[in-house]
């Protein structure tokens, strides 16, 4: 059961214009989510978050949108560059309640969005 | 500053082997947590340590184990190793939480485990 669903494997963007890549999920219970960046080879490097209490968060060129009654967030790269070329994957936590309950902060990722964007 | 650190970069094993993947955290950083990323799939949670403590697993079989030591560095153990365990290993570590405030988990380069 996909709780966190990218359902686009890829997304090709000619630079200078706008990226957005969608992410939907199932579980009410989060209540913070984020978005990481992977290039080849290389671990996931953090990108930007939101917490369910906001609406929009944005960072530079990076802006992402959450829609809480939708179960969706979608993030905006503008403008887009050859150097955003990468698999983007977002994450979701559940509000954990305790401290140290299980699943306090445990990510549950996305399969991910390969981002191609064509100079 | 340091970031996450894993060794090897890549481990061949034959099926029915253990493998022992490694992962030192951001200096100041007390949880660790595992994930295992197989060939067109998303990042699949494996363990989470924090203070030397298992605090929670994934939804994969007990011959996937580890540790969290002292200094809170890292192993993933996995025994009698399965064609299927082939993928990237990622770990990755976080401050401690207070309260419950999330922060972010950052990412080891990874260790990609391949069983013949």
């Amino acid at each position: 059961d996909q709780q966190v669903k990218q359902n686009s494997p890829s997304l090709s963007v000619q630079e200078g214009r706008i990226s957005i890549l969608n992410c939907d999920y199932t579980n009410s219970m989060f209540d913070y989510f984020l978005w990481y960046k992977k290039y080849p080879a290389e671990g996931p490097t953090f990108l930007i978050s939101i917490s369910s209490i906001k609406d929009k968060n944005e960072d530079g060129r990076f802006t992402v949108f959450l829609n809480k009654s939708a179960k969706h967030l979608s993030l905006h790269i503008v403008p887009s560059q050859p150097g955003d070329s990468a698999v983007y994957f977002c994450a979701a936590r559940t509000f954990p309640g305790r401290l140290f309950s299980g699943s306090a902060r445990q990510l549950t990722f996305g399969s991910g969005t390969q981002l191609t964007v064509l100079p | 500053e340091a970031g996450v650190t894993q060794s090897p970069t890549h481990l061949i094993k034959t099926r029915g082997q253990q493998a022992t993947l490694r992962c030192s955290p951001i200096s100041g950083h007390t949880s660790v947590y595992w994930y295992q990323q197989a060939l067109g799939l998303g990042l699949q949670f494996l363990l989470w340590y924090d203070e030397g403590e298992e605090r929670n697993r994934g939804n994969f079989p007990p011959r996937f184990s580890g540790r969290q030591f002292p200094n809170y560095s890292s192993e993933l153990n996995v025994n009698a190793l399965e064609l299927e365990d082939s993928a990237l290993y990622l770990c990755a570590s976080s401050p401690a939480g207070i309260g419950g405030v999330s922060y972010e988990q950052y990412f080891g380069p990874g260790t990609r485990l391949t069983v013949t």
